[in-house]
């Protein structure tokens, strides 16, 4: 069964700084995506950014990007210039052909001013 | 605004008690989904519908039921509530195109006494 592992349950990094989030995936599949999601304070789930994996460039949103590496079944989320908006917990997510989301236990991330 | 709207956002009920939460979303996607949230996990599917008329468990169904009204609603039914669902409860939709992105409702915590 597929499943994903958030390794870090809390990070923490100086506003303007650059954190990066760990995020590893098992699964048998060839085809699939991968996701990075937030959750601030309001509850309400936003993506960030998000990845096929037949596409060997990392994909990138503004100040997000992501290392993915296919071998190693990591996906890694890389905050570049830390805002304090950015505070909130982070979800890694998989799903394949079967449309069902799988997602970590979240990192929950706090900017320092 | 385009989206997923689910109520209420907040419910005391006590042990026994039913009620049923309501979700909708006015992007025409086929596809539509209840979670739950508990500290320290990620998201826990209880239900899904692939389309109108069509309704499957998920990893967490116990305890619940599903109605899909019509391609906009989506309703999750507790005909029996517990203190163990006790939870945060999000609603998502999935368009199609193969993007696997979901859009969610901001949630609707329930509390079960």
């Amino acid at each position: 069964a597929q499943t994903v592992t958030q390794s870090q349950p809390e990070m923490s990094v100086q506003e303007a700084e650059t954190v990066t989030l760990s995020c590893t995936y098992d699964t048998s599949e060839s085809d699939y995506y991968l996701f990075w999601y937030k959750q601030p304070p309001s509850r309400q789930m936003i993506l960030v950014i998000r990845q096929e994996a037949y596409k060997q460039q990392n994909a990138t949103e503004n100040r997000f990007s992501v290392n993915f590496q296919k071998a190693a079944k990591s996906f890694s989320l890389k905050i570049s210039d830390s805002q304090l908006g950015d505070a909130a917990m982070y979800f890694c997510a998989y799903t394949d052909s079967n449309y069902q989301l799988i997602w970590g236990a979240g990192t929950k991330l706090i900017i320092k001013p | 605004n385009a989206g997923v709207t689910q109520t209420p956002k907040f419910q005391v009920l006590k042990t026994g008690q039913s009620m049923t939460l309501q979700c909708a979303q006015d992007m025409n996607h086929n596809s539509m989904y209840w979670y739950r949230q508990d500290p320290g996990m990620g998201l826990r599917l209880i239900y899904y519908s692939a389309s109108e008329g069509t309704t499957d468990k998920g990893e967490v169904p116990n305890g619940y039921n599903v109605s899909r009204l019509n391609k906009r609603e989506f309703s999750l039914r507790l005909e029996s509530a517990a203190p163990s669902q006790t939870s945060v409860y999000f609603c998502a939709s999935r368009g199609g195109g193969g993007a696997n992105v979901l859009t969610f409702g901001a949630g609707s915590r329930l509390t079960v006494l």
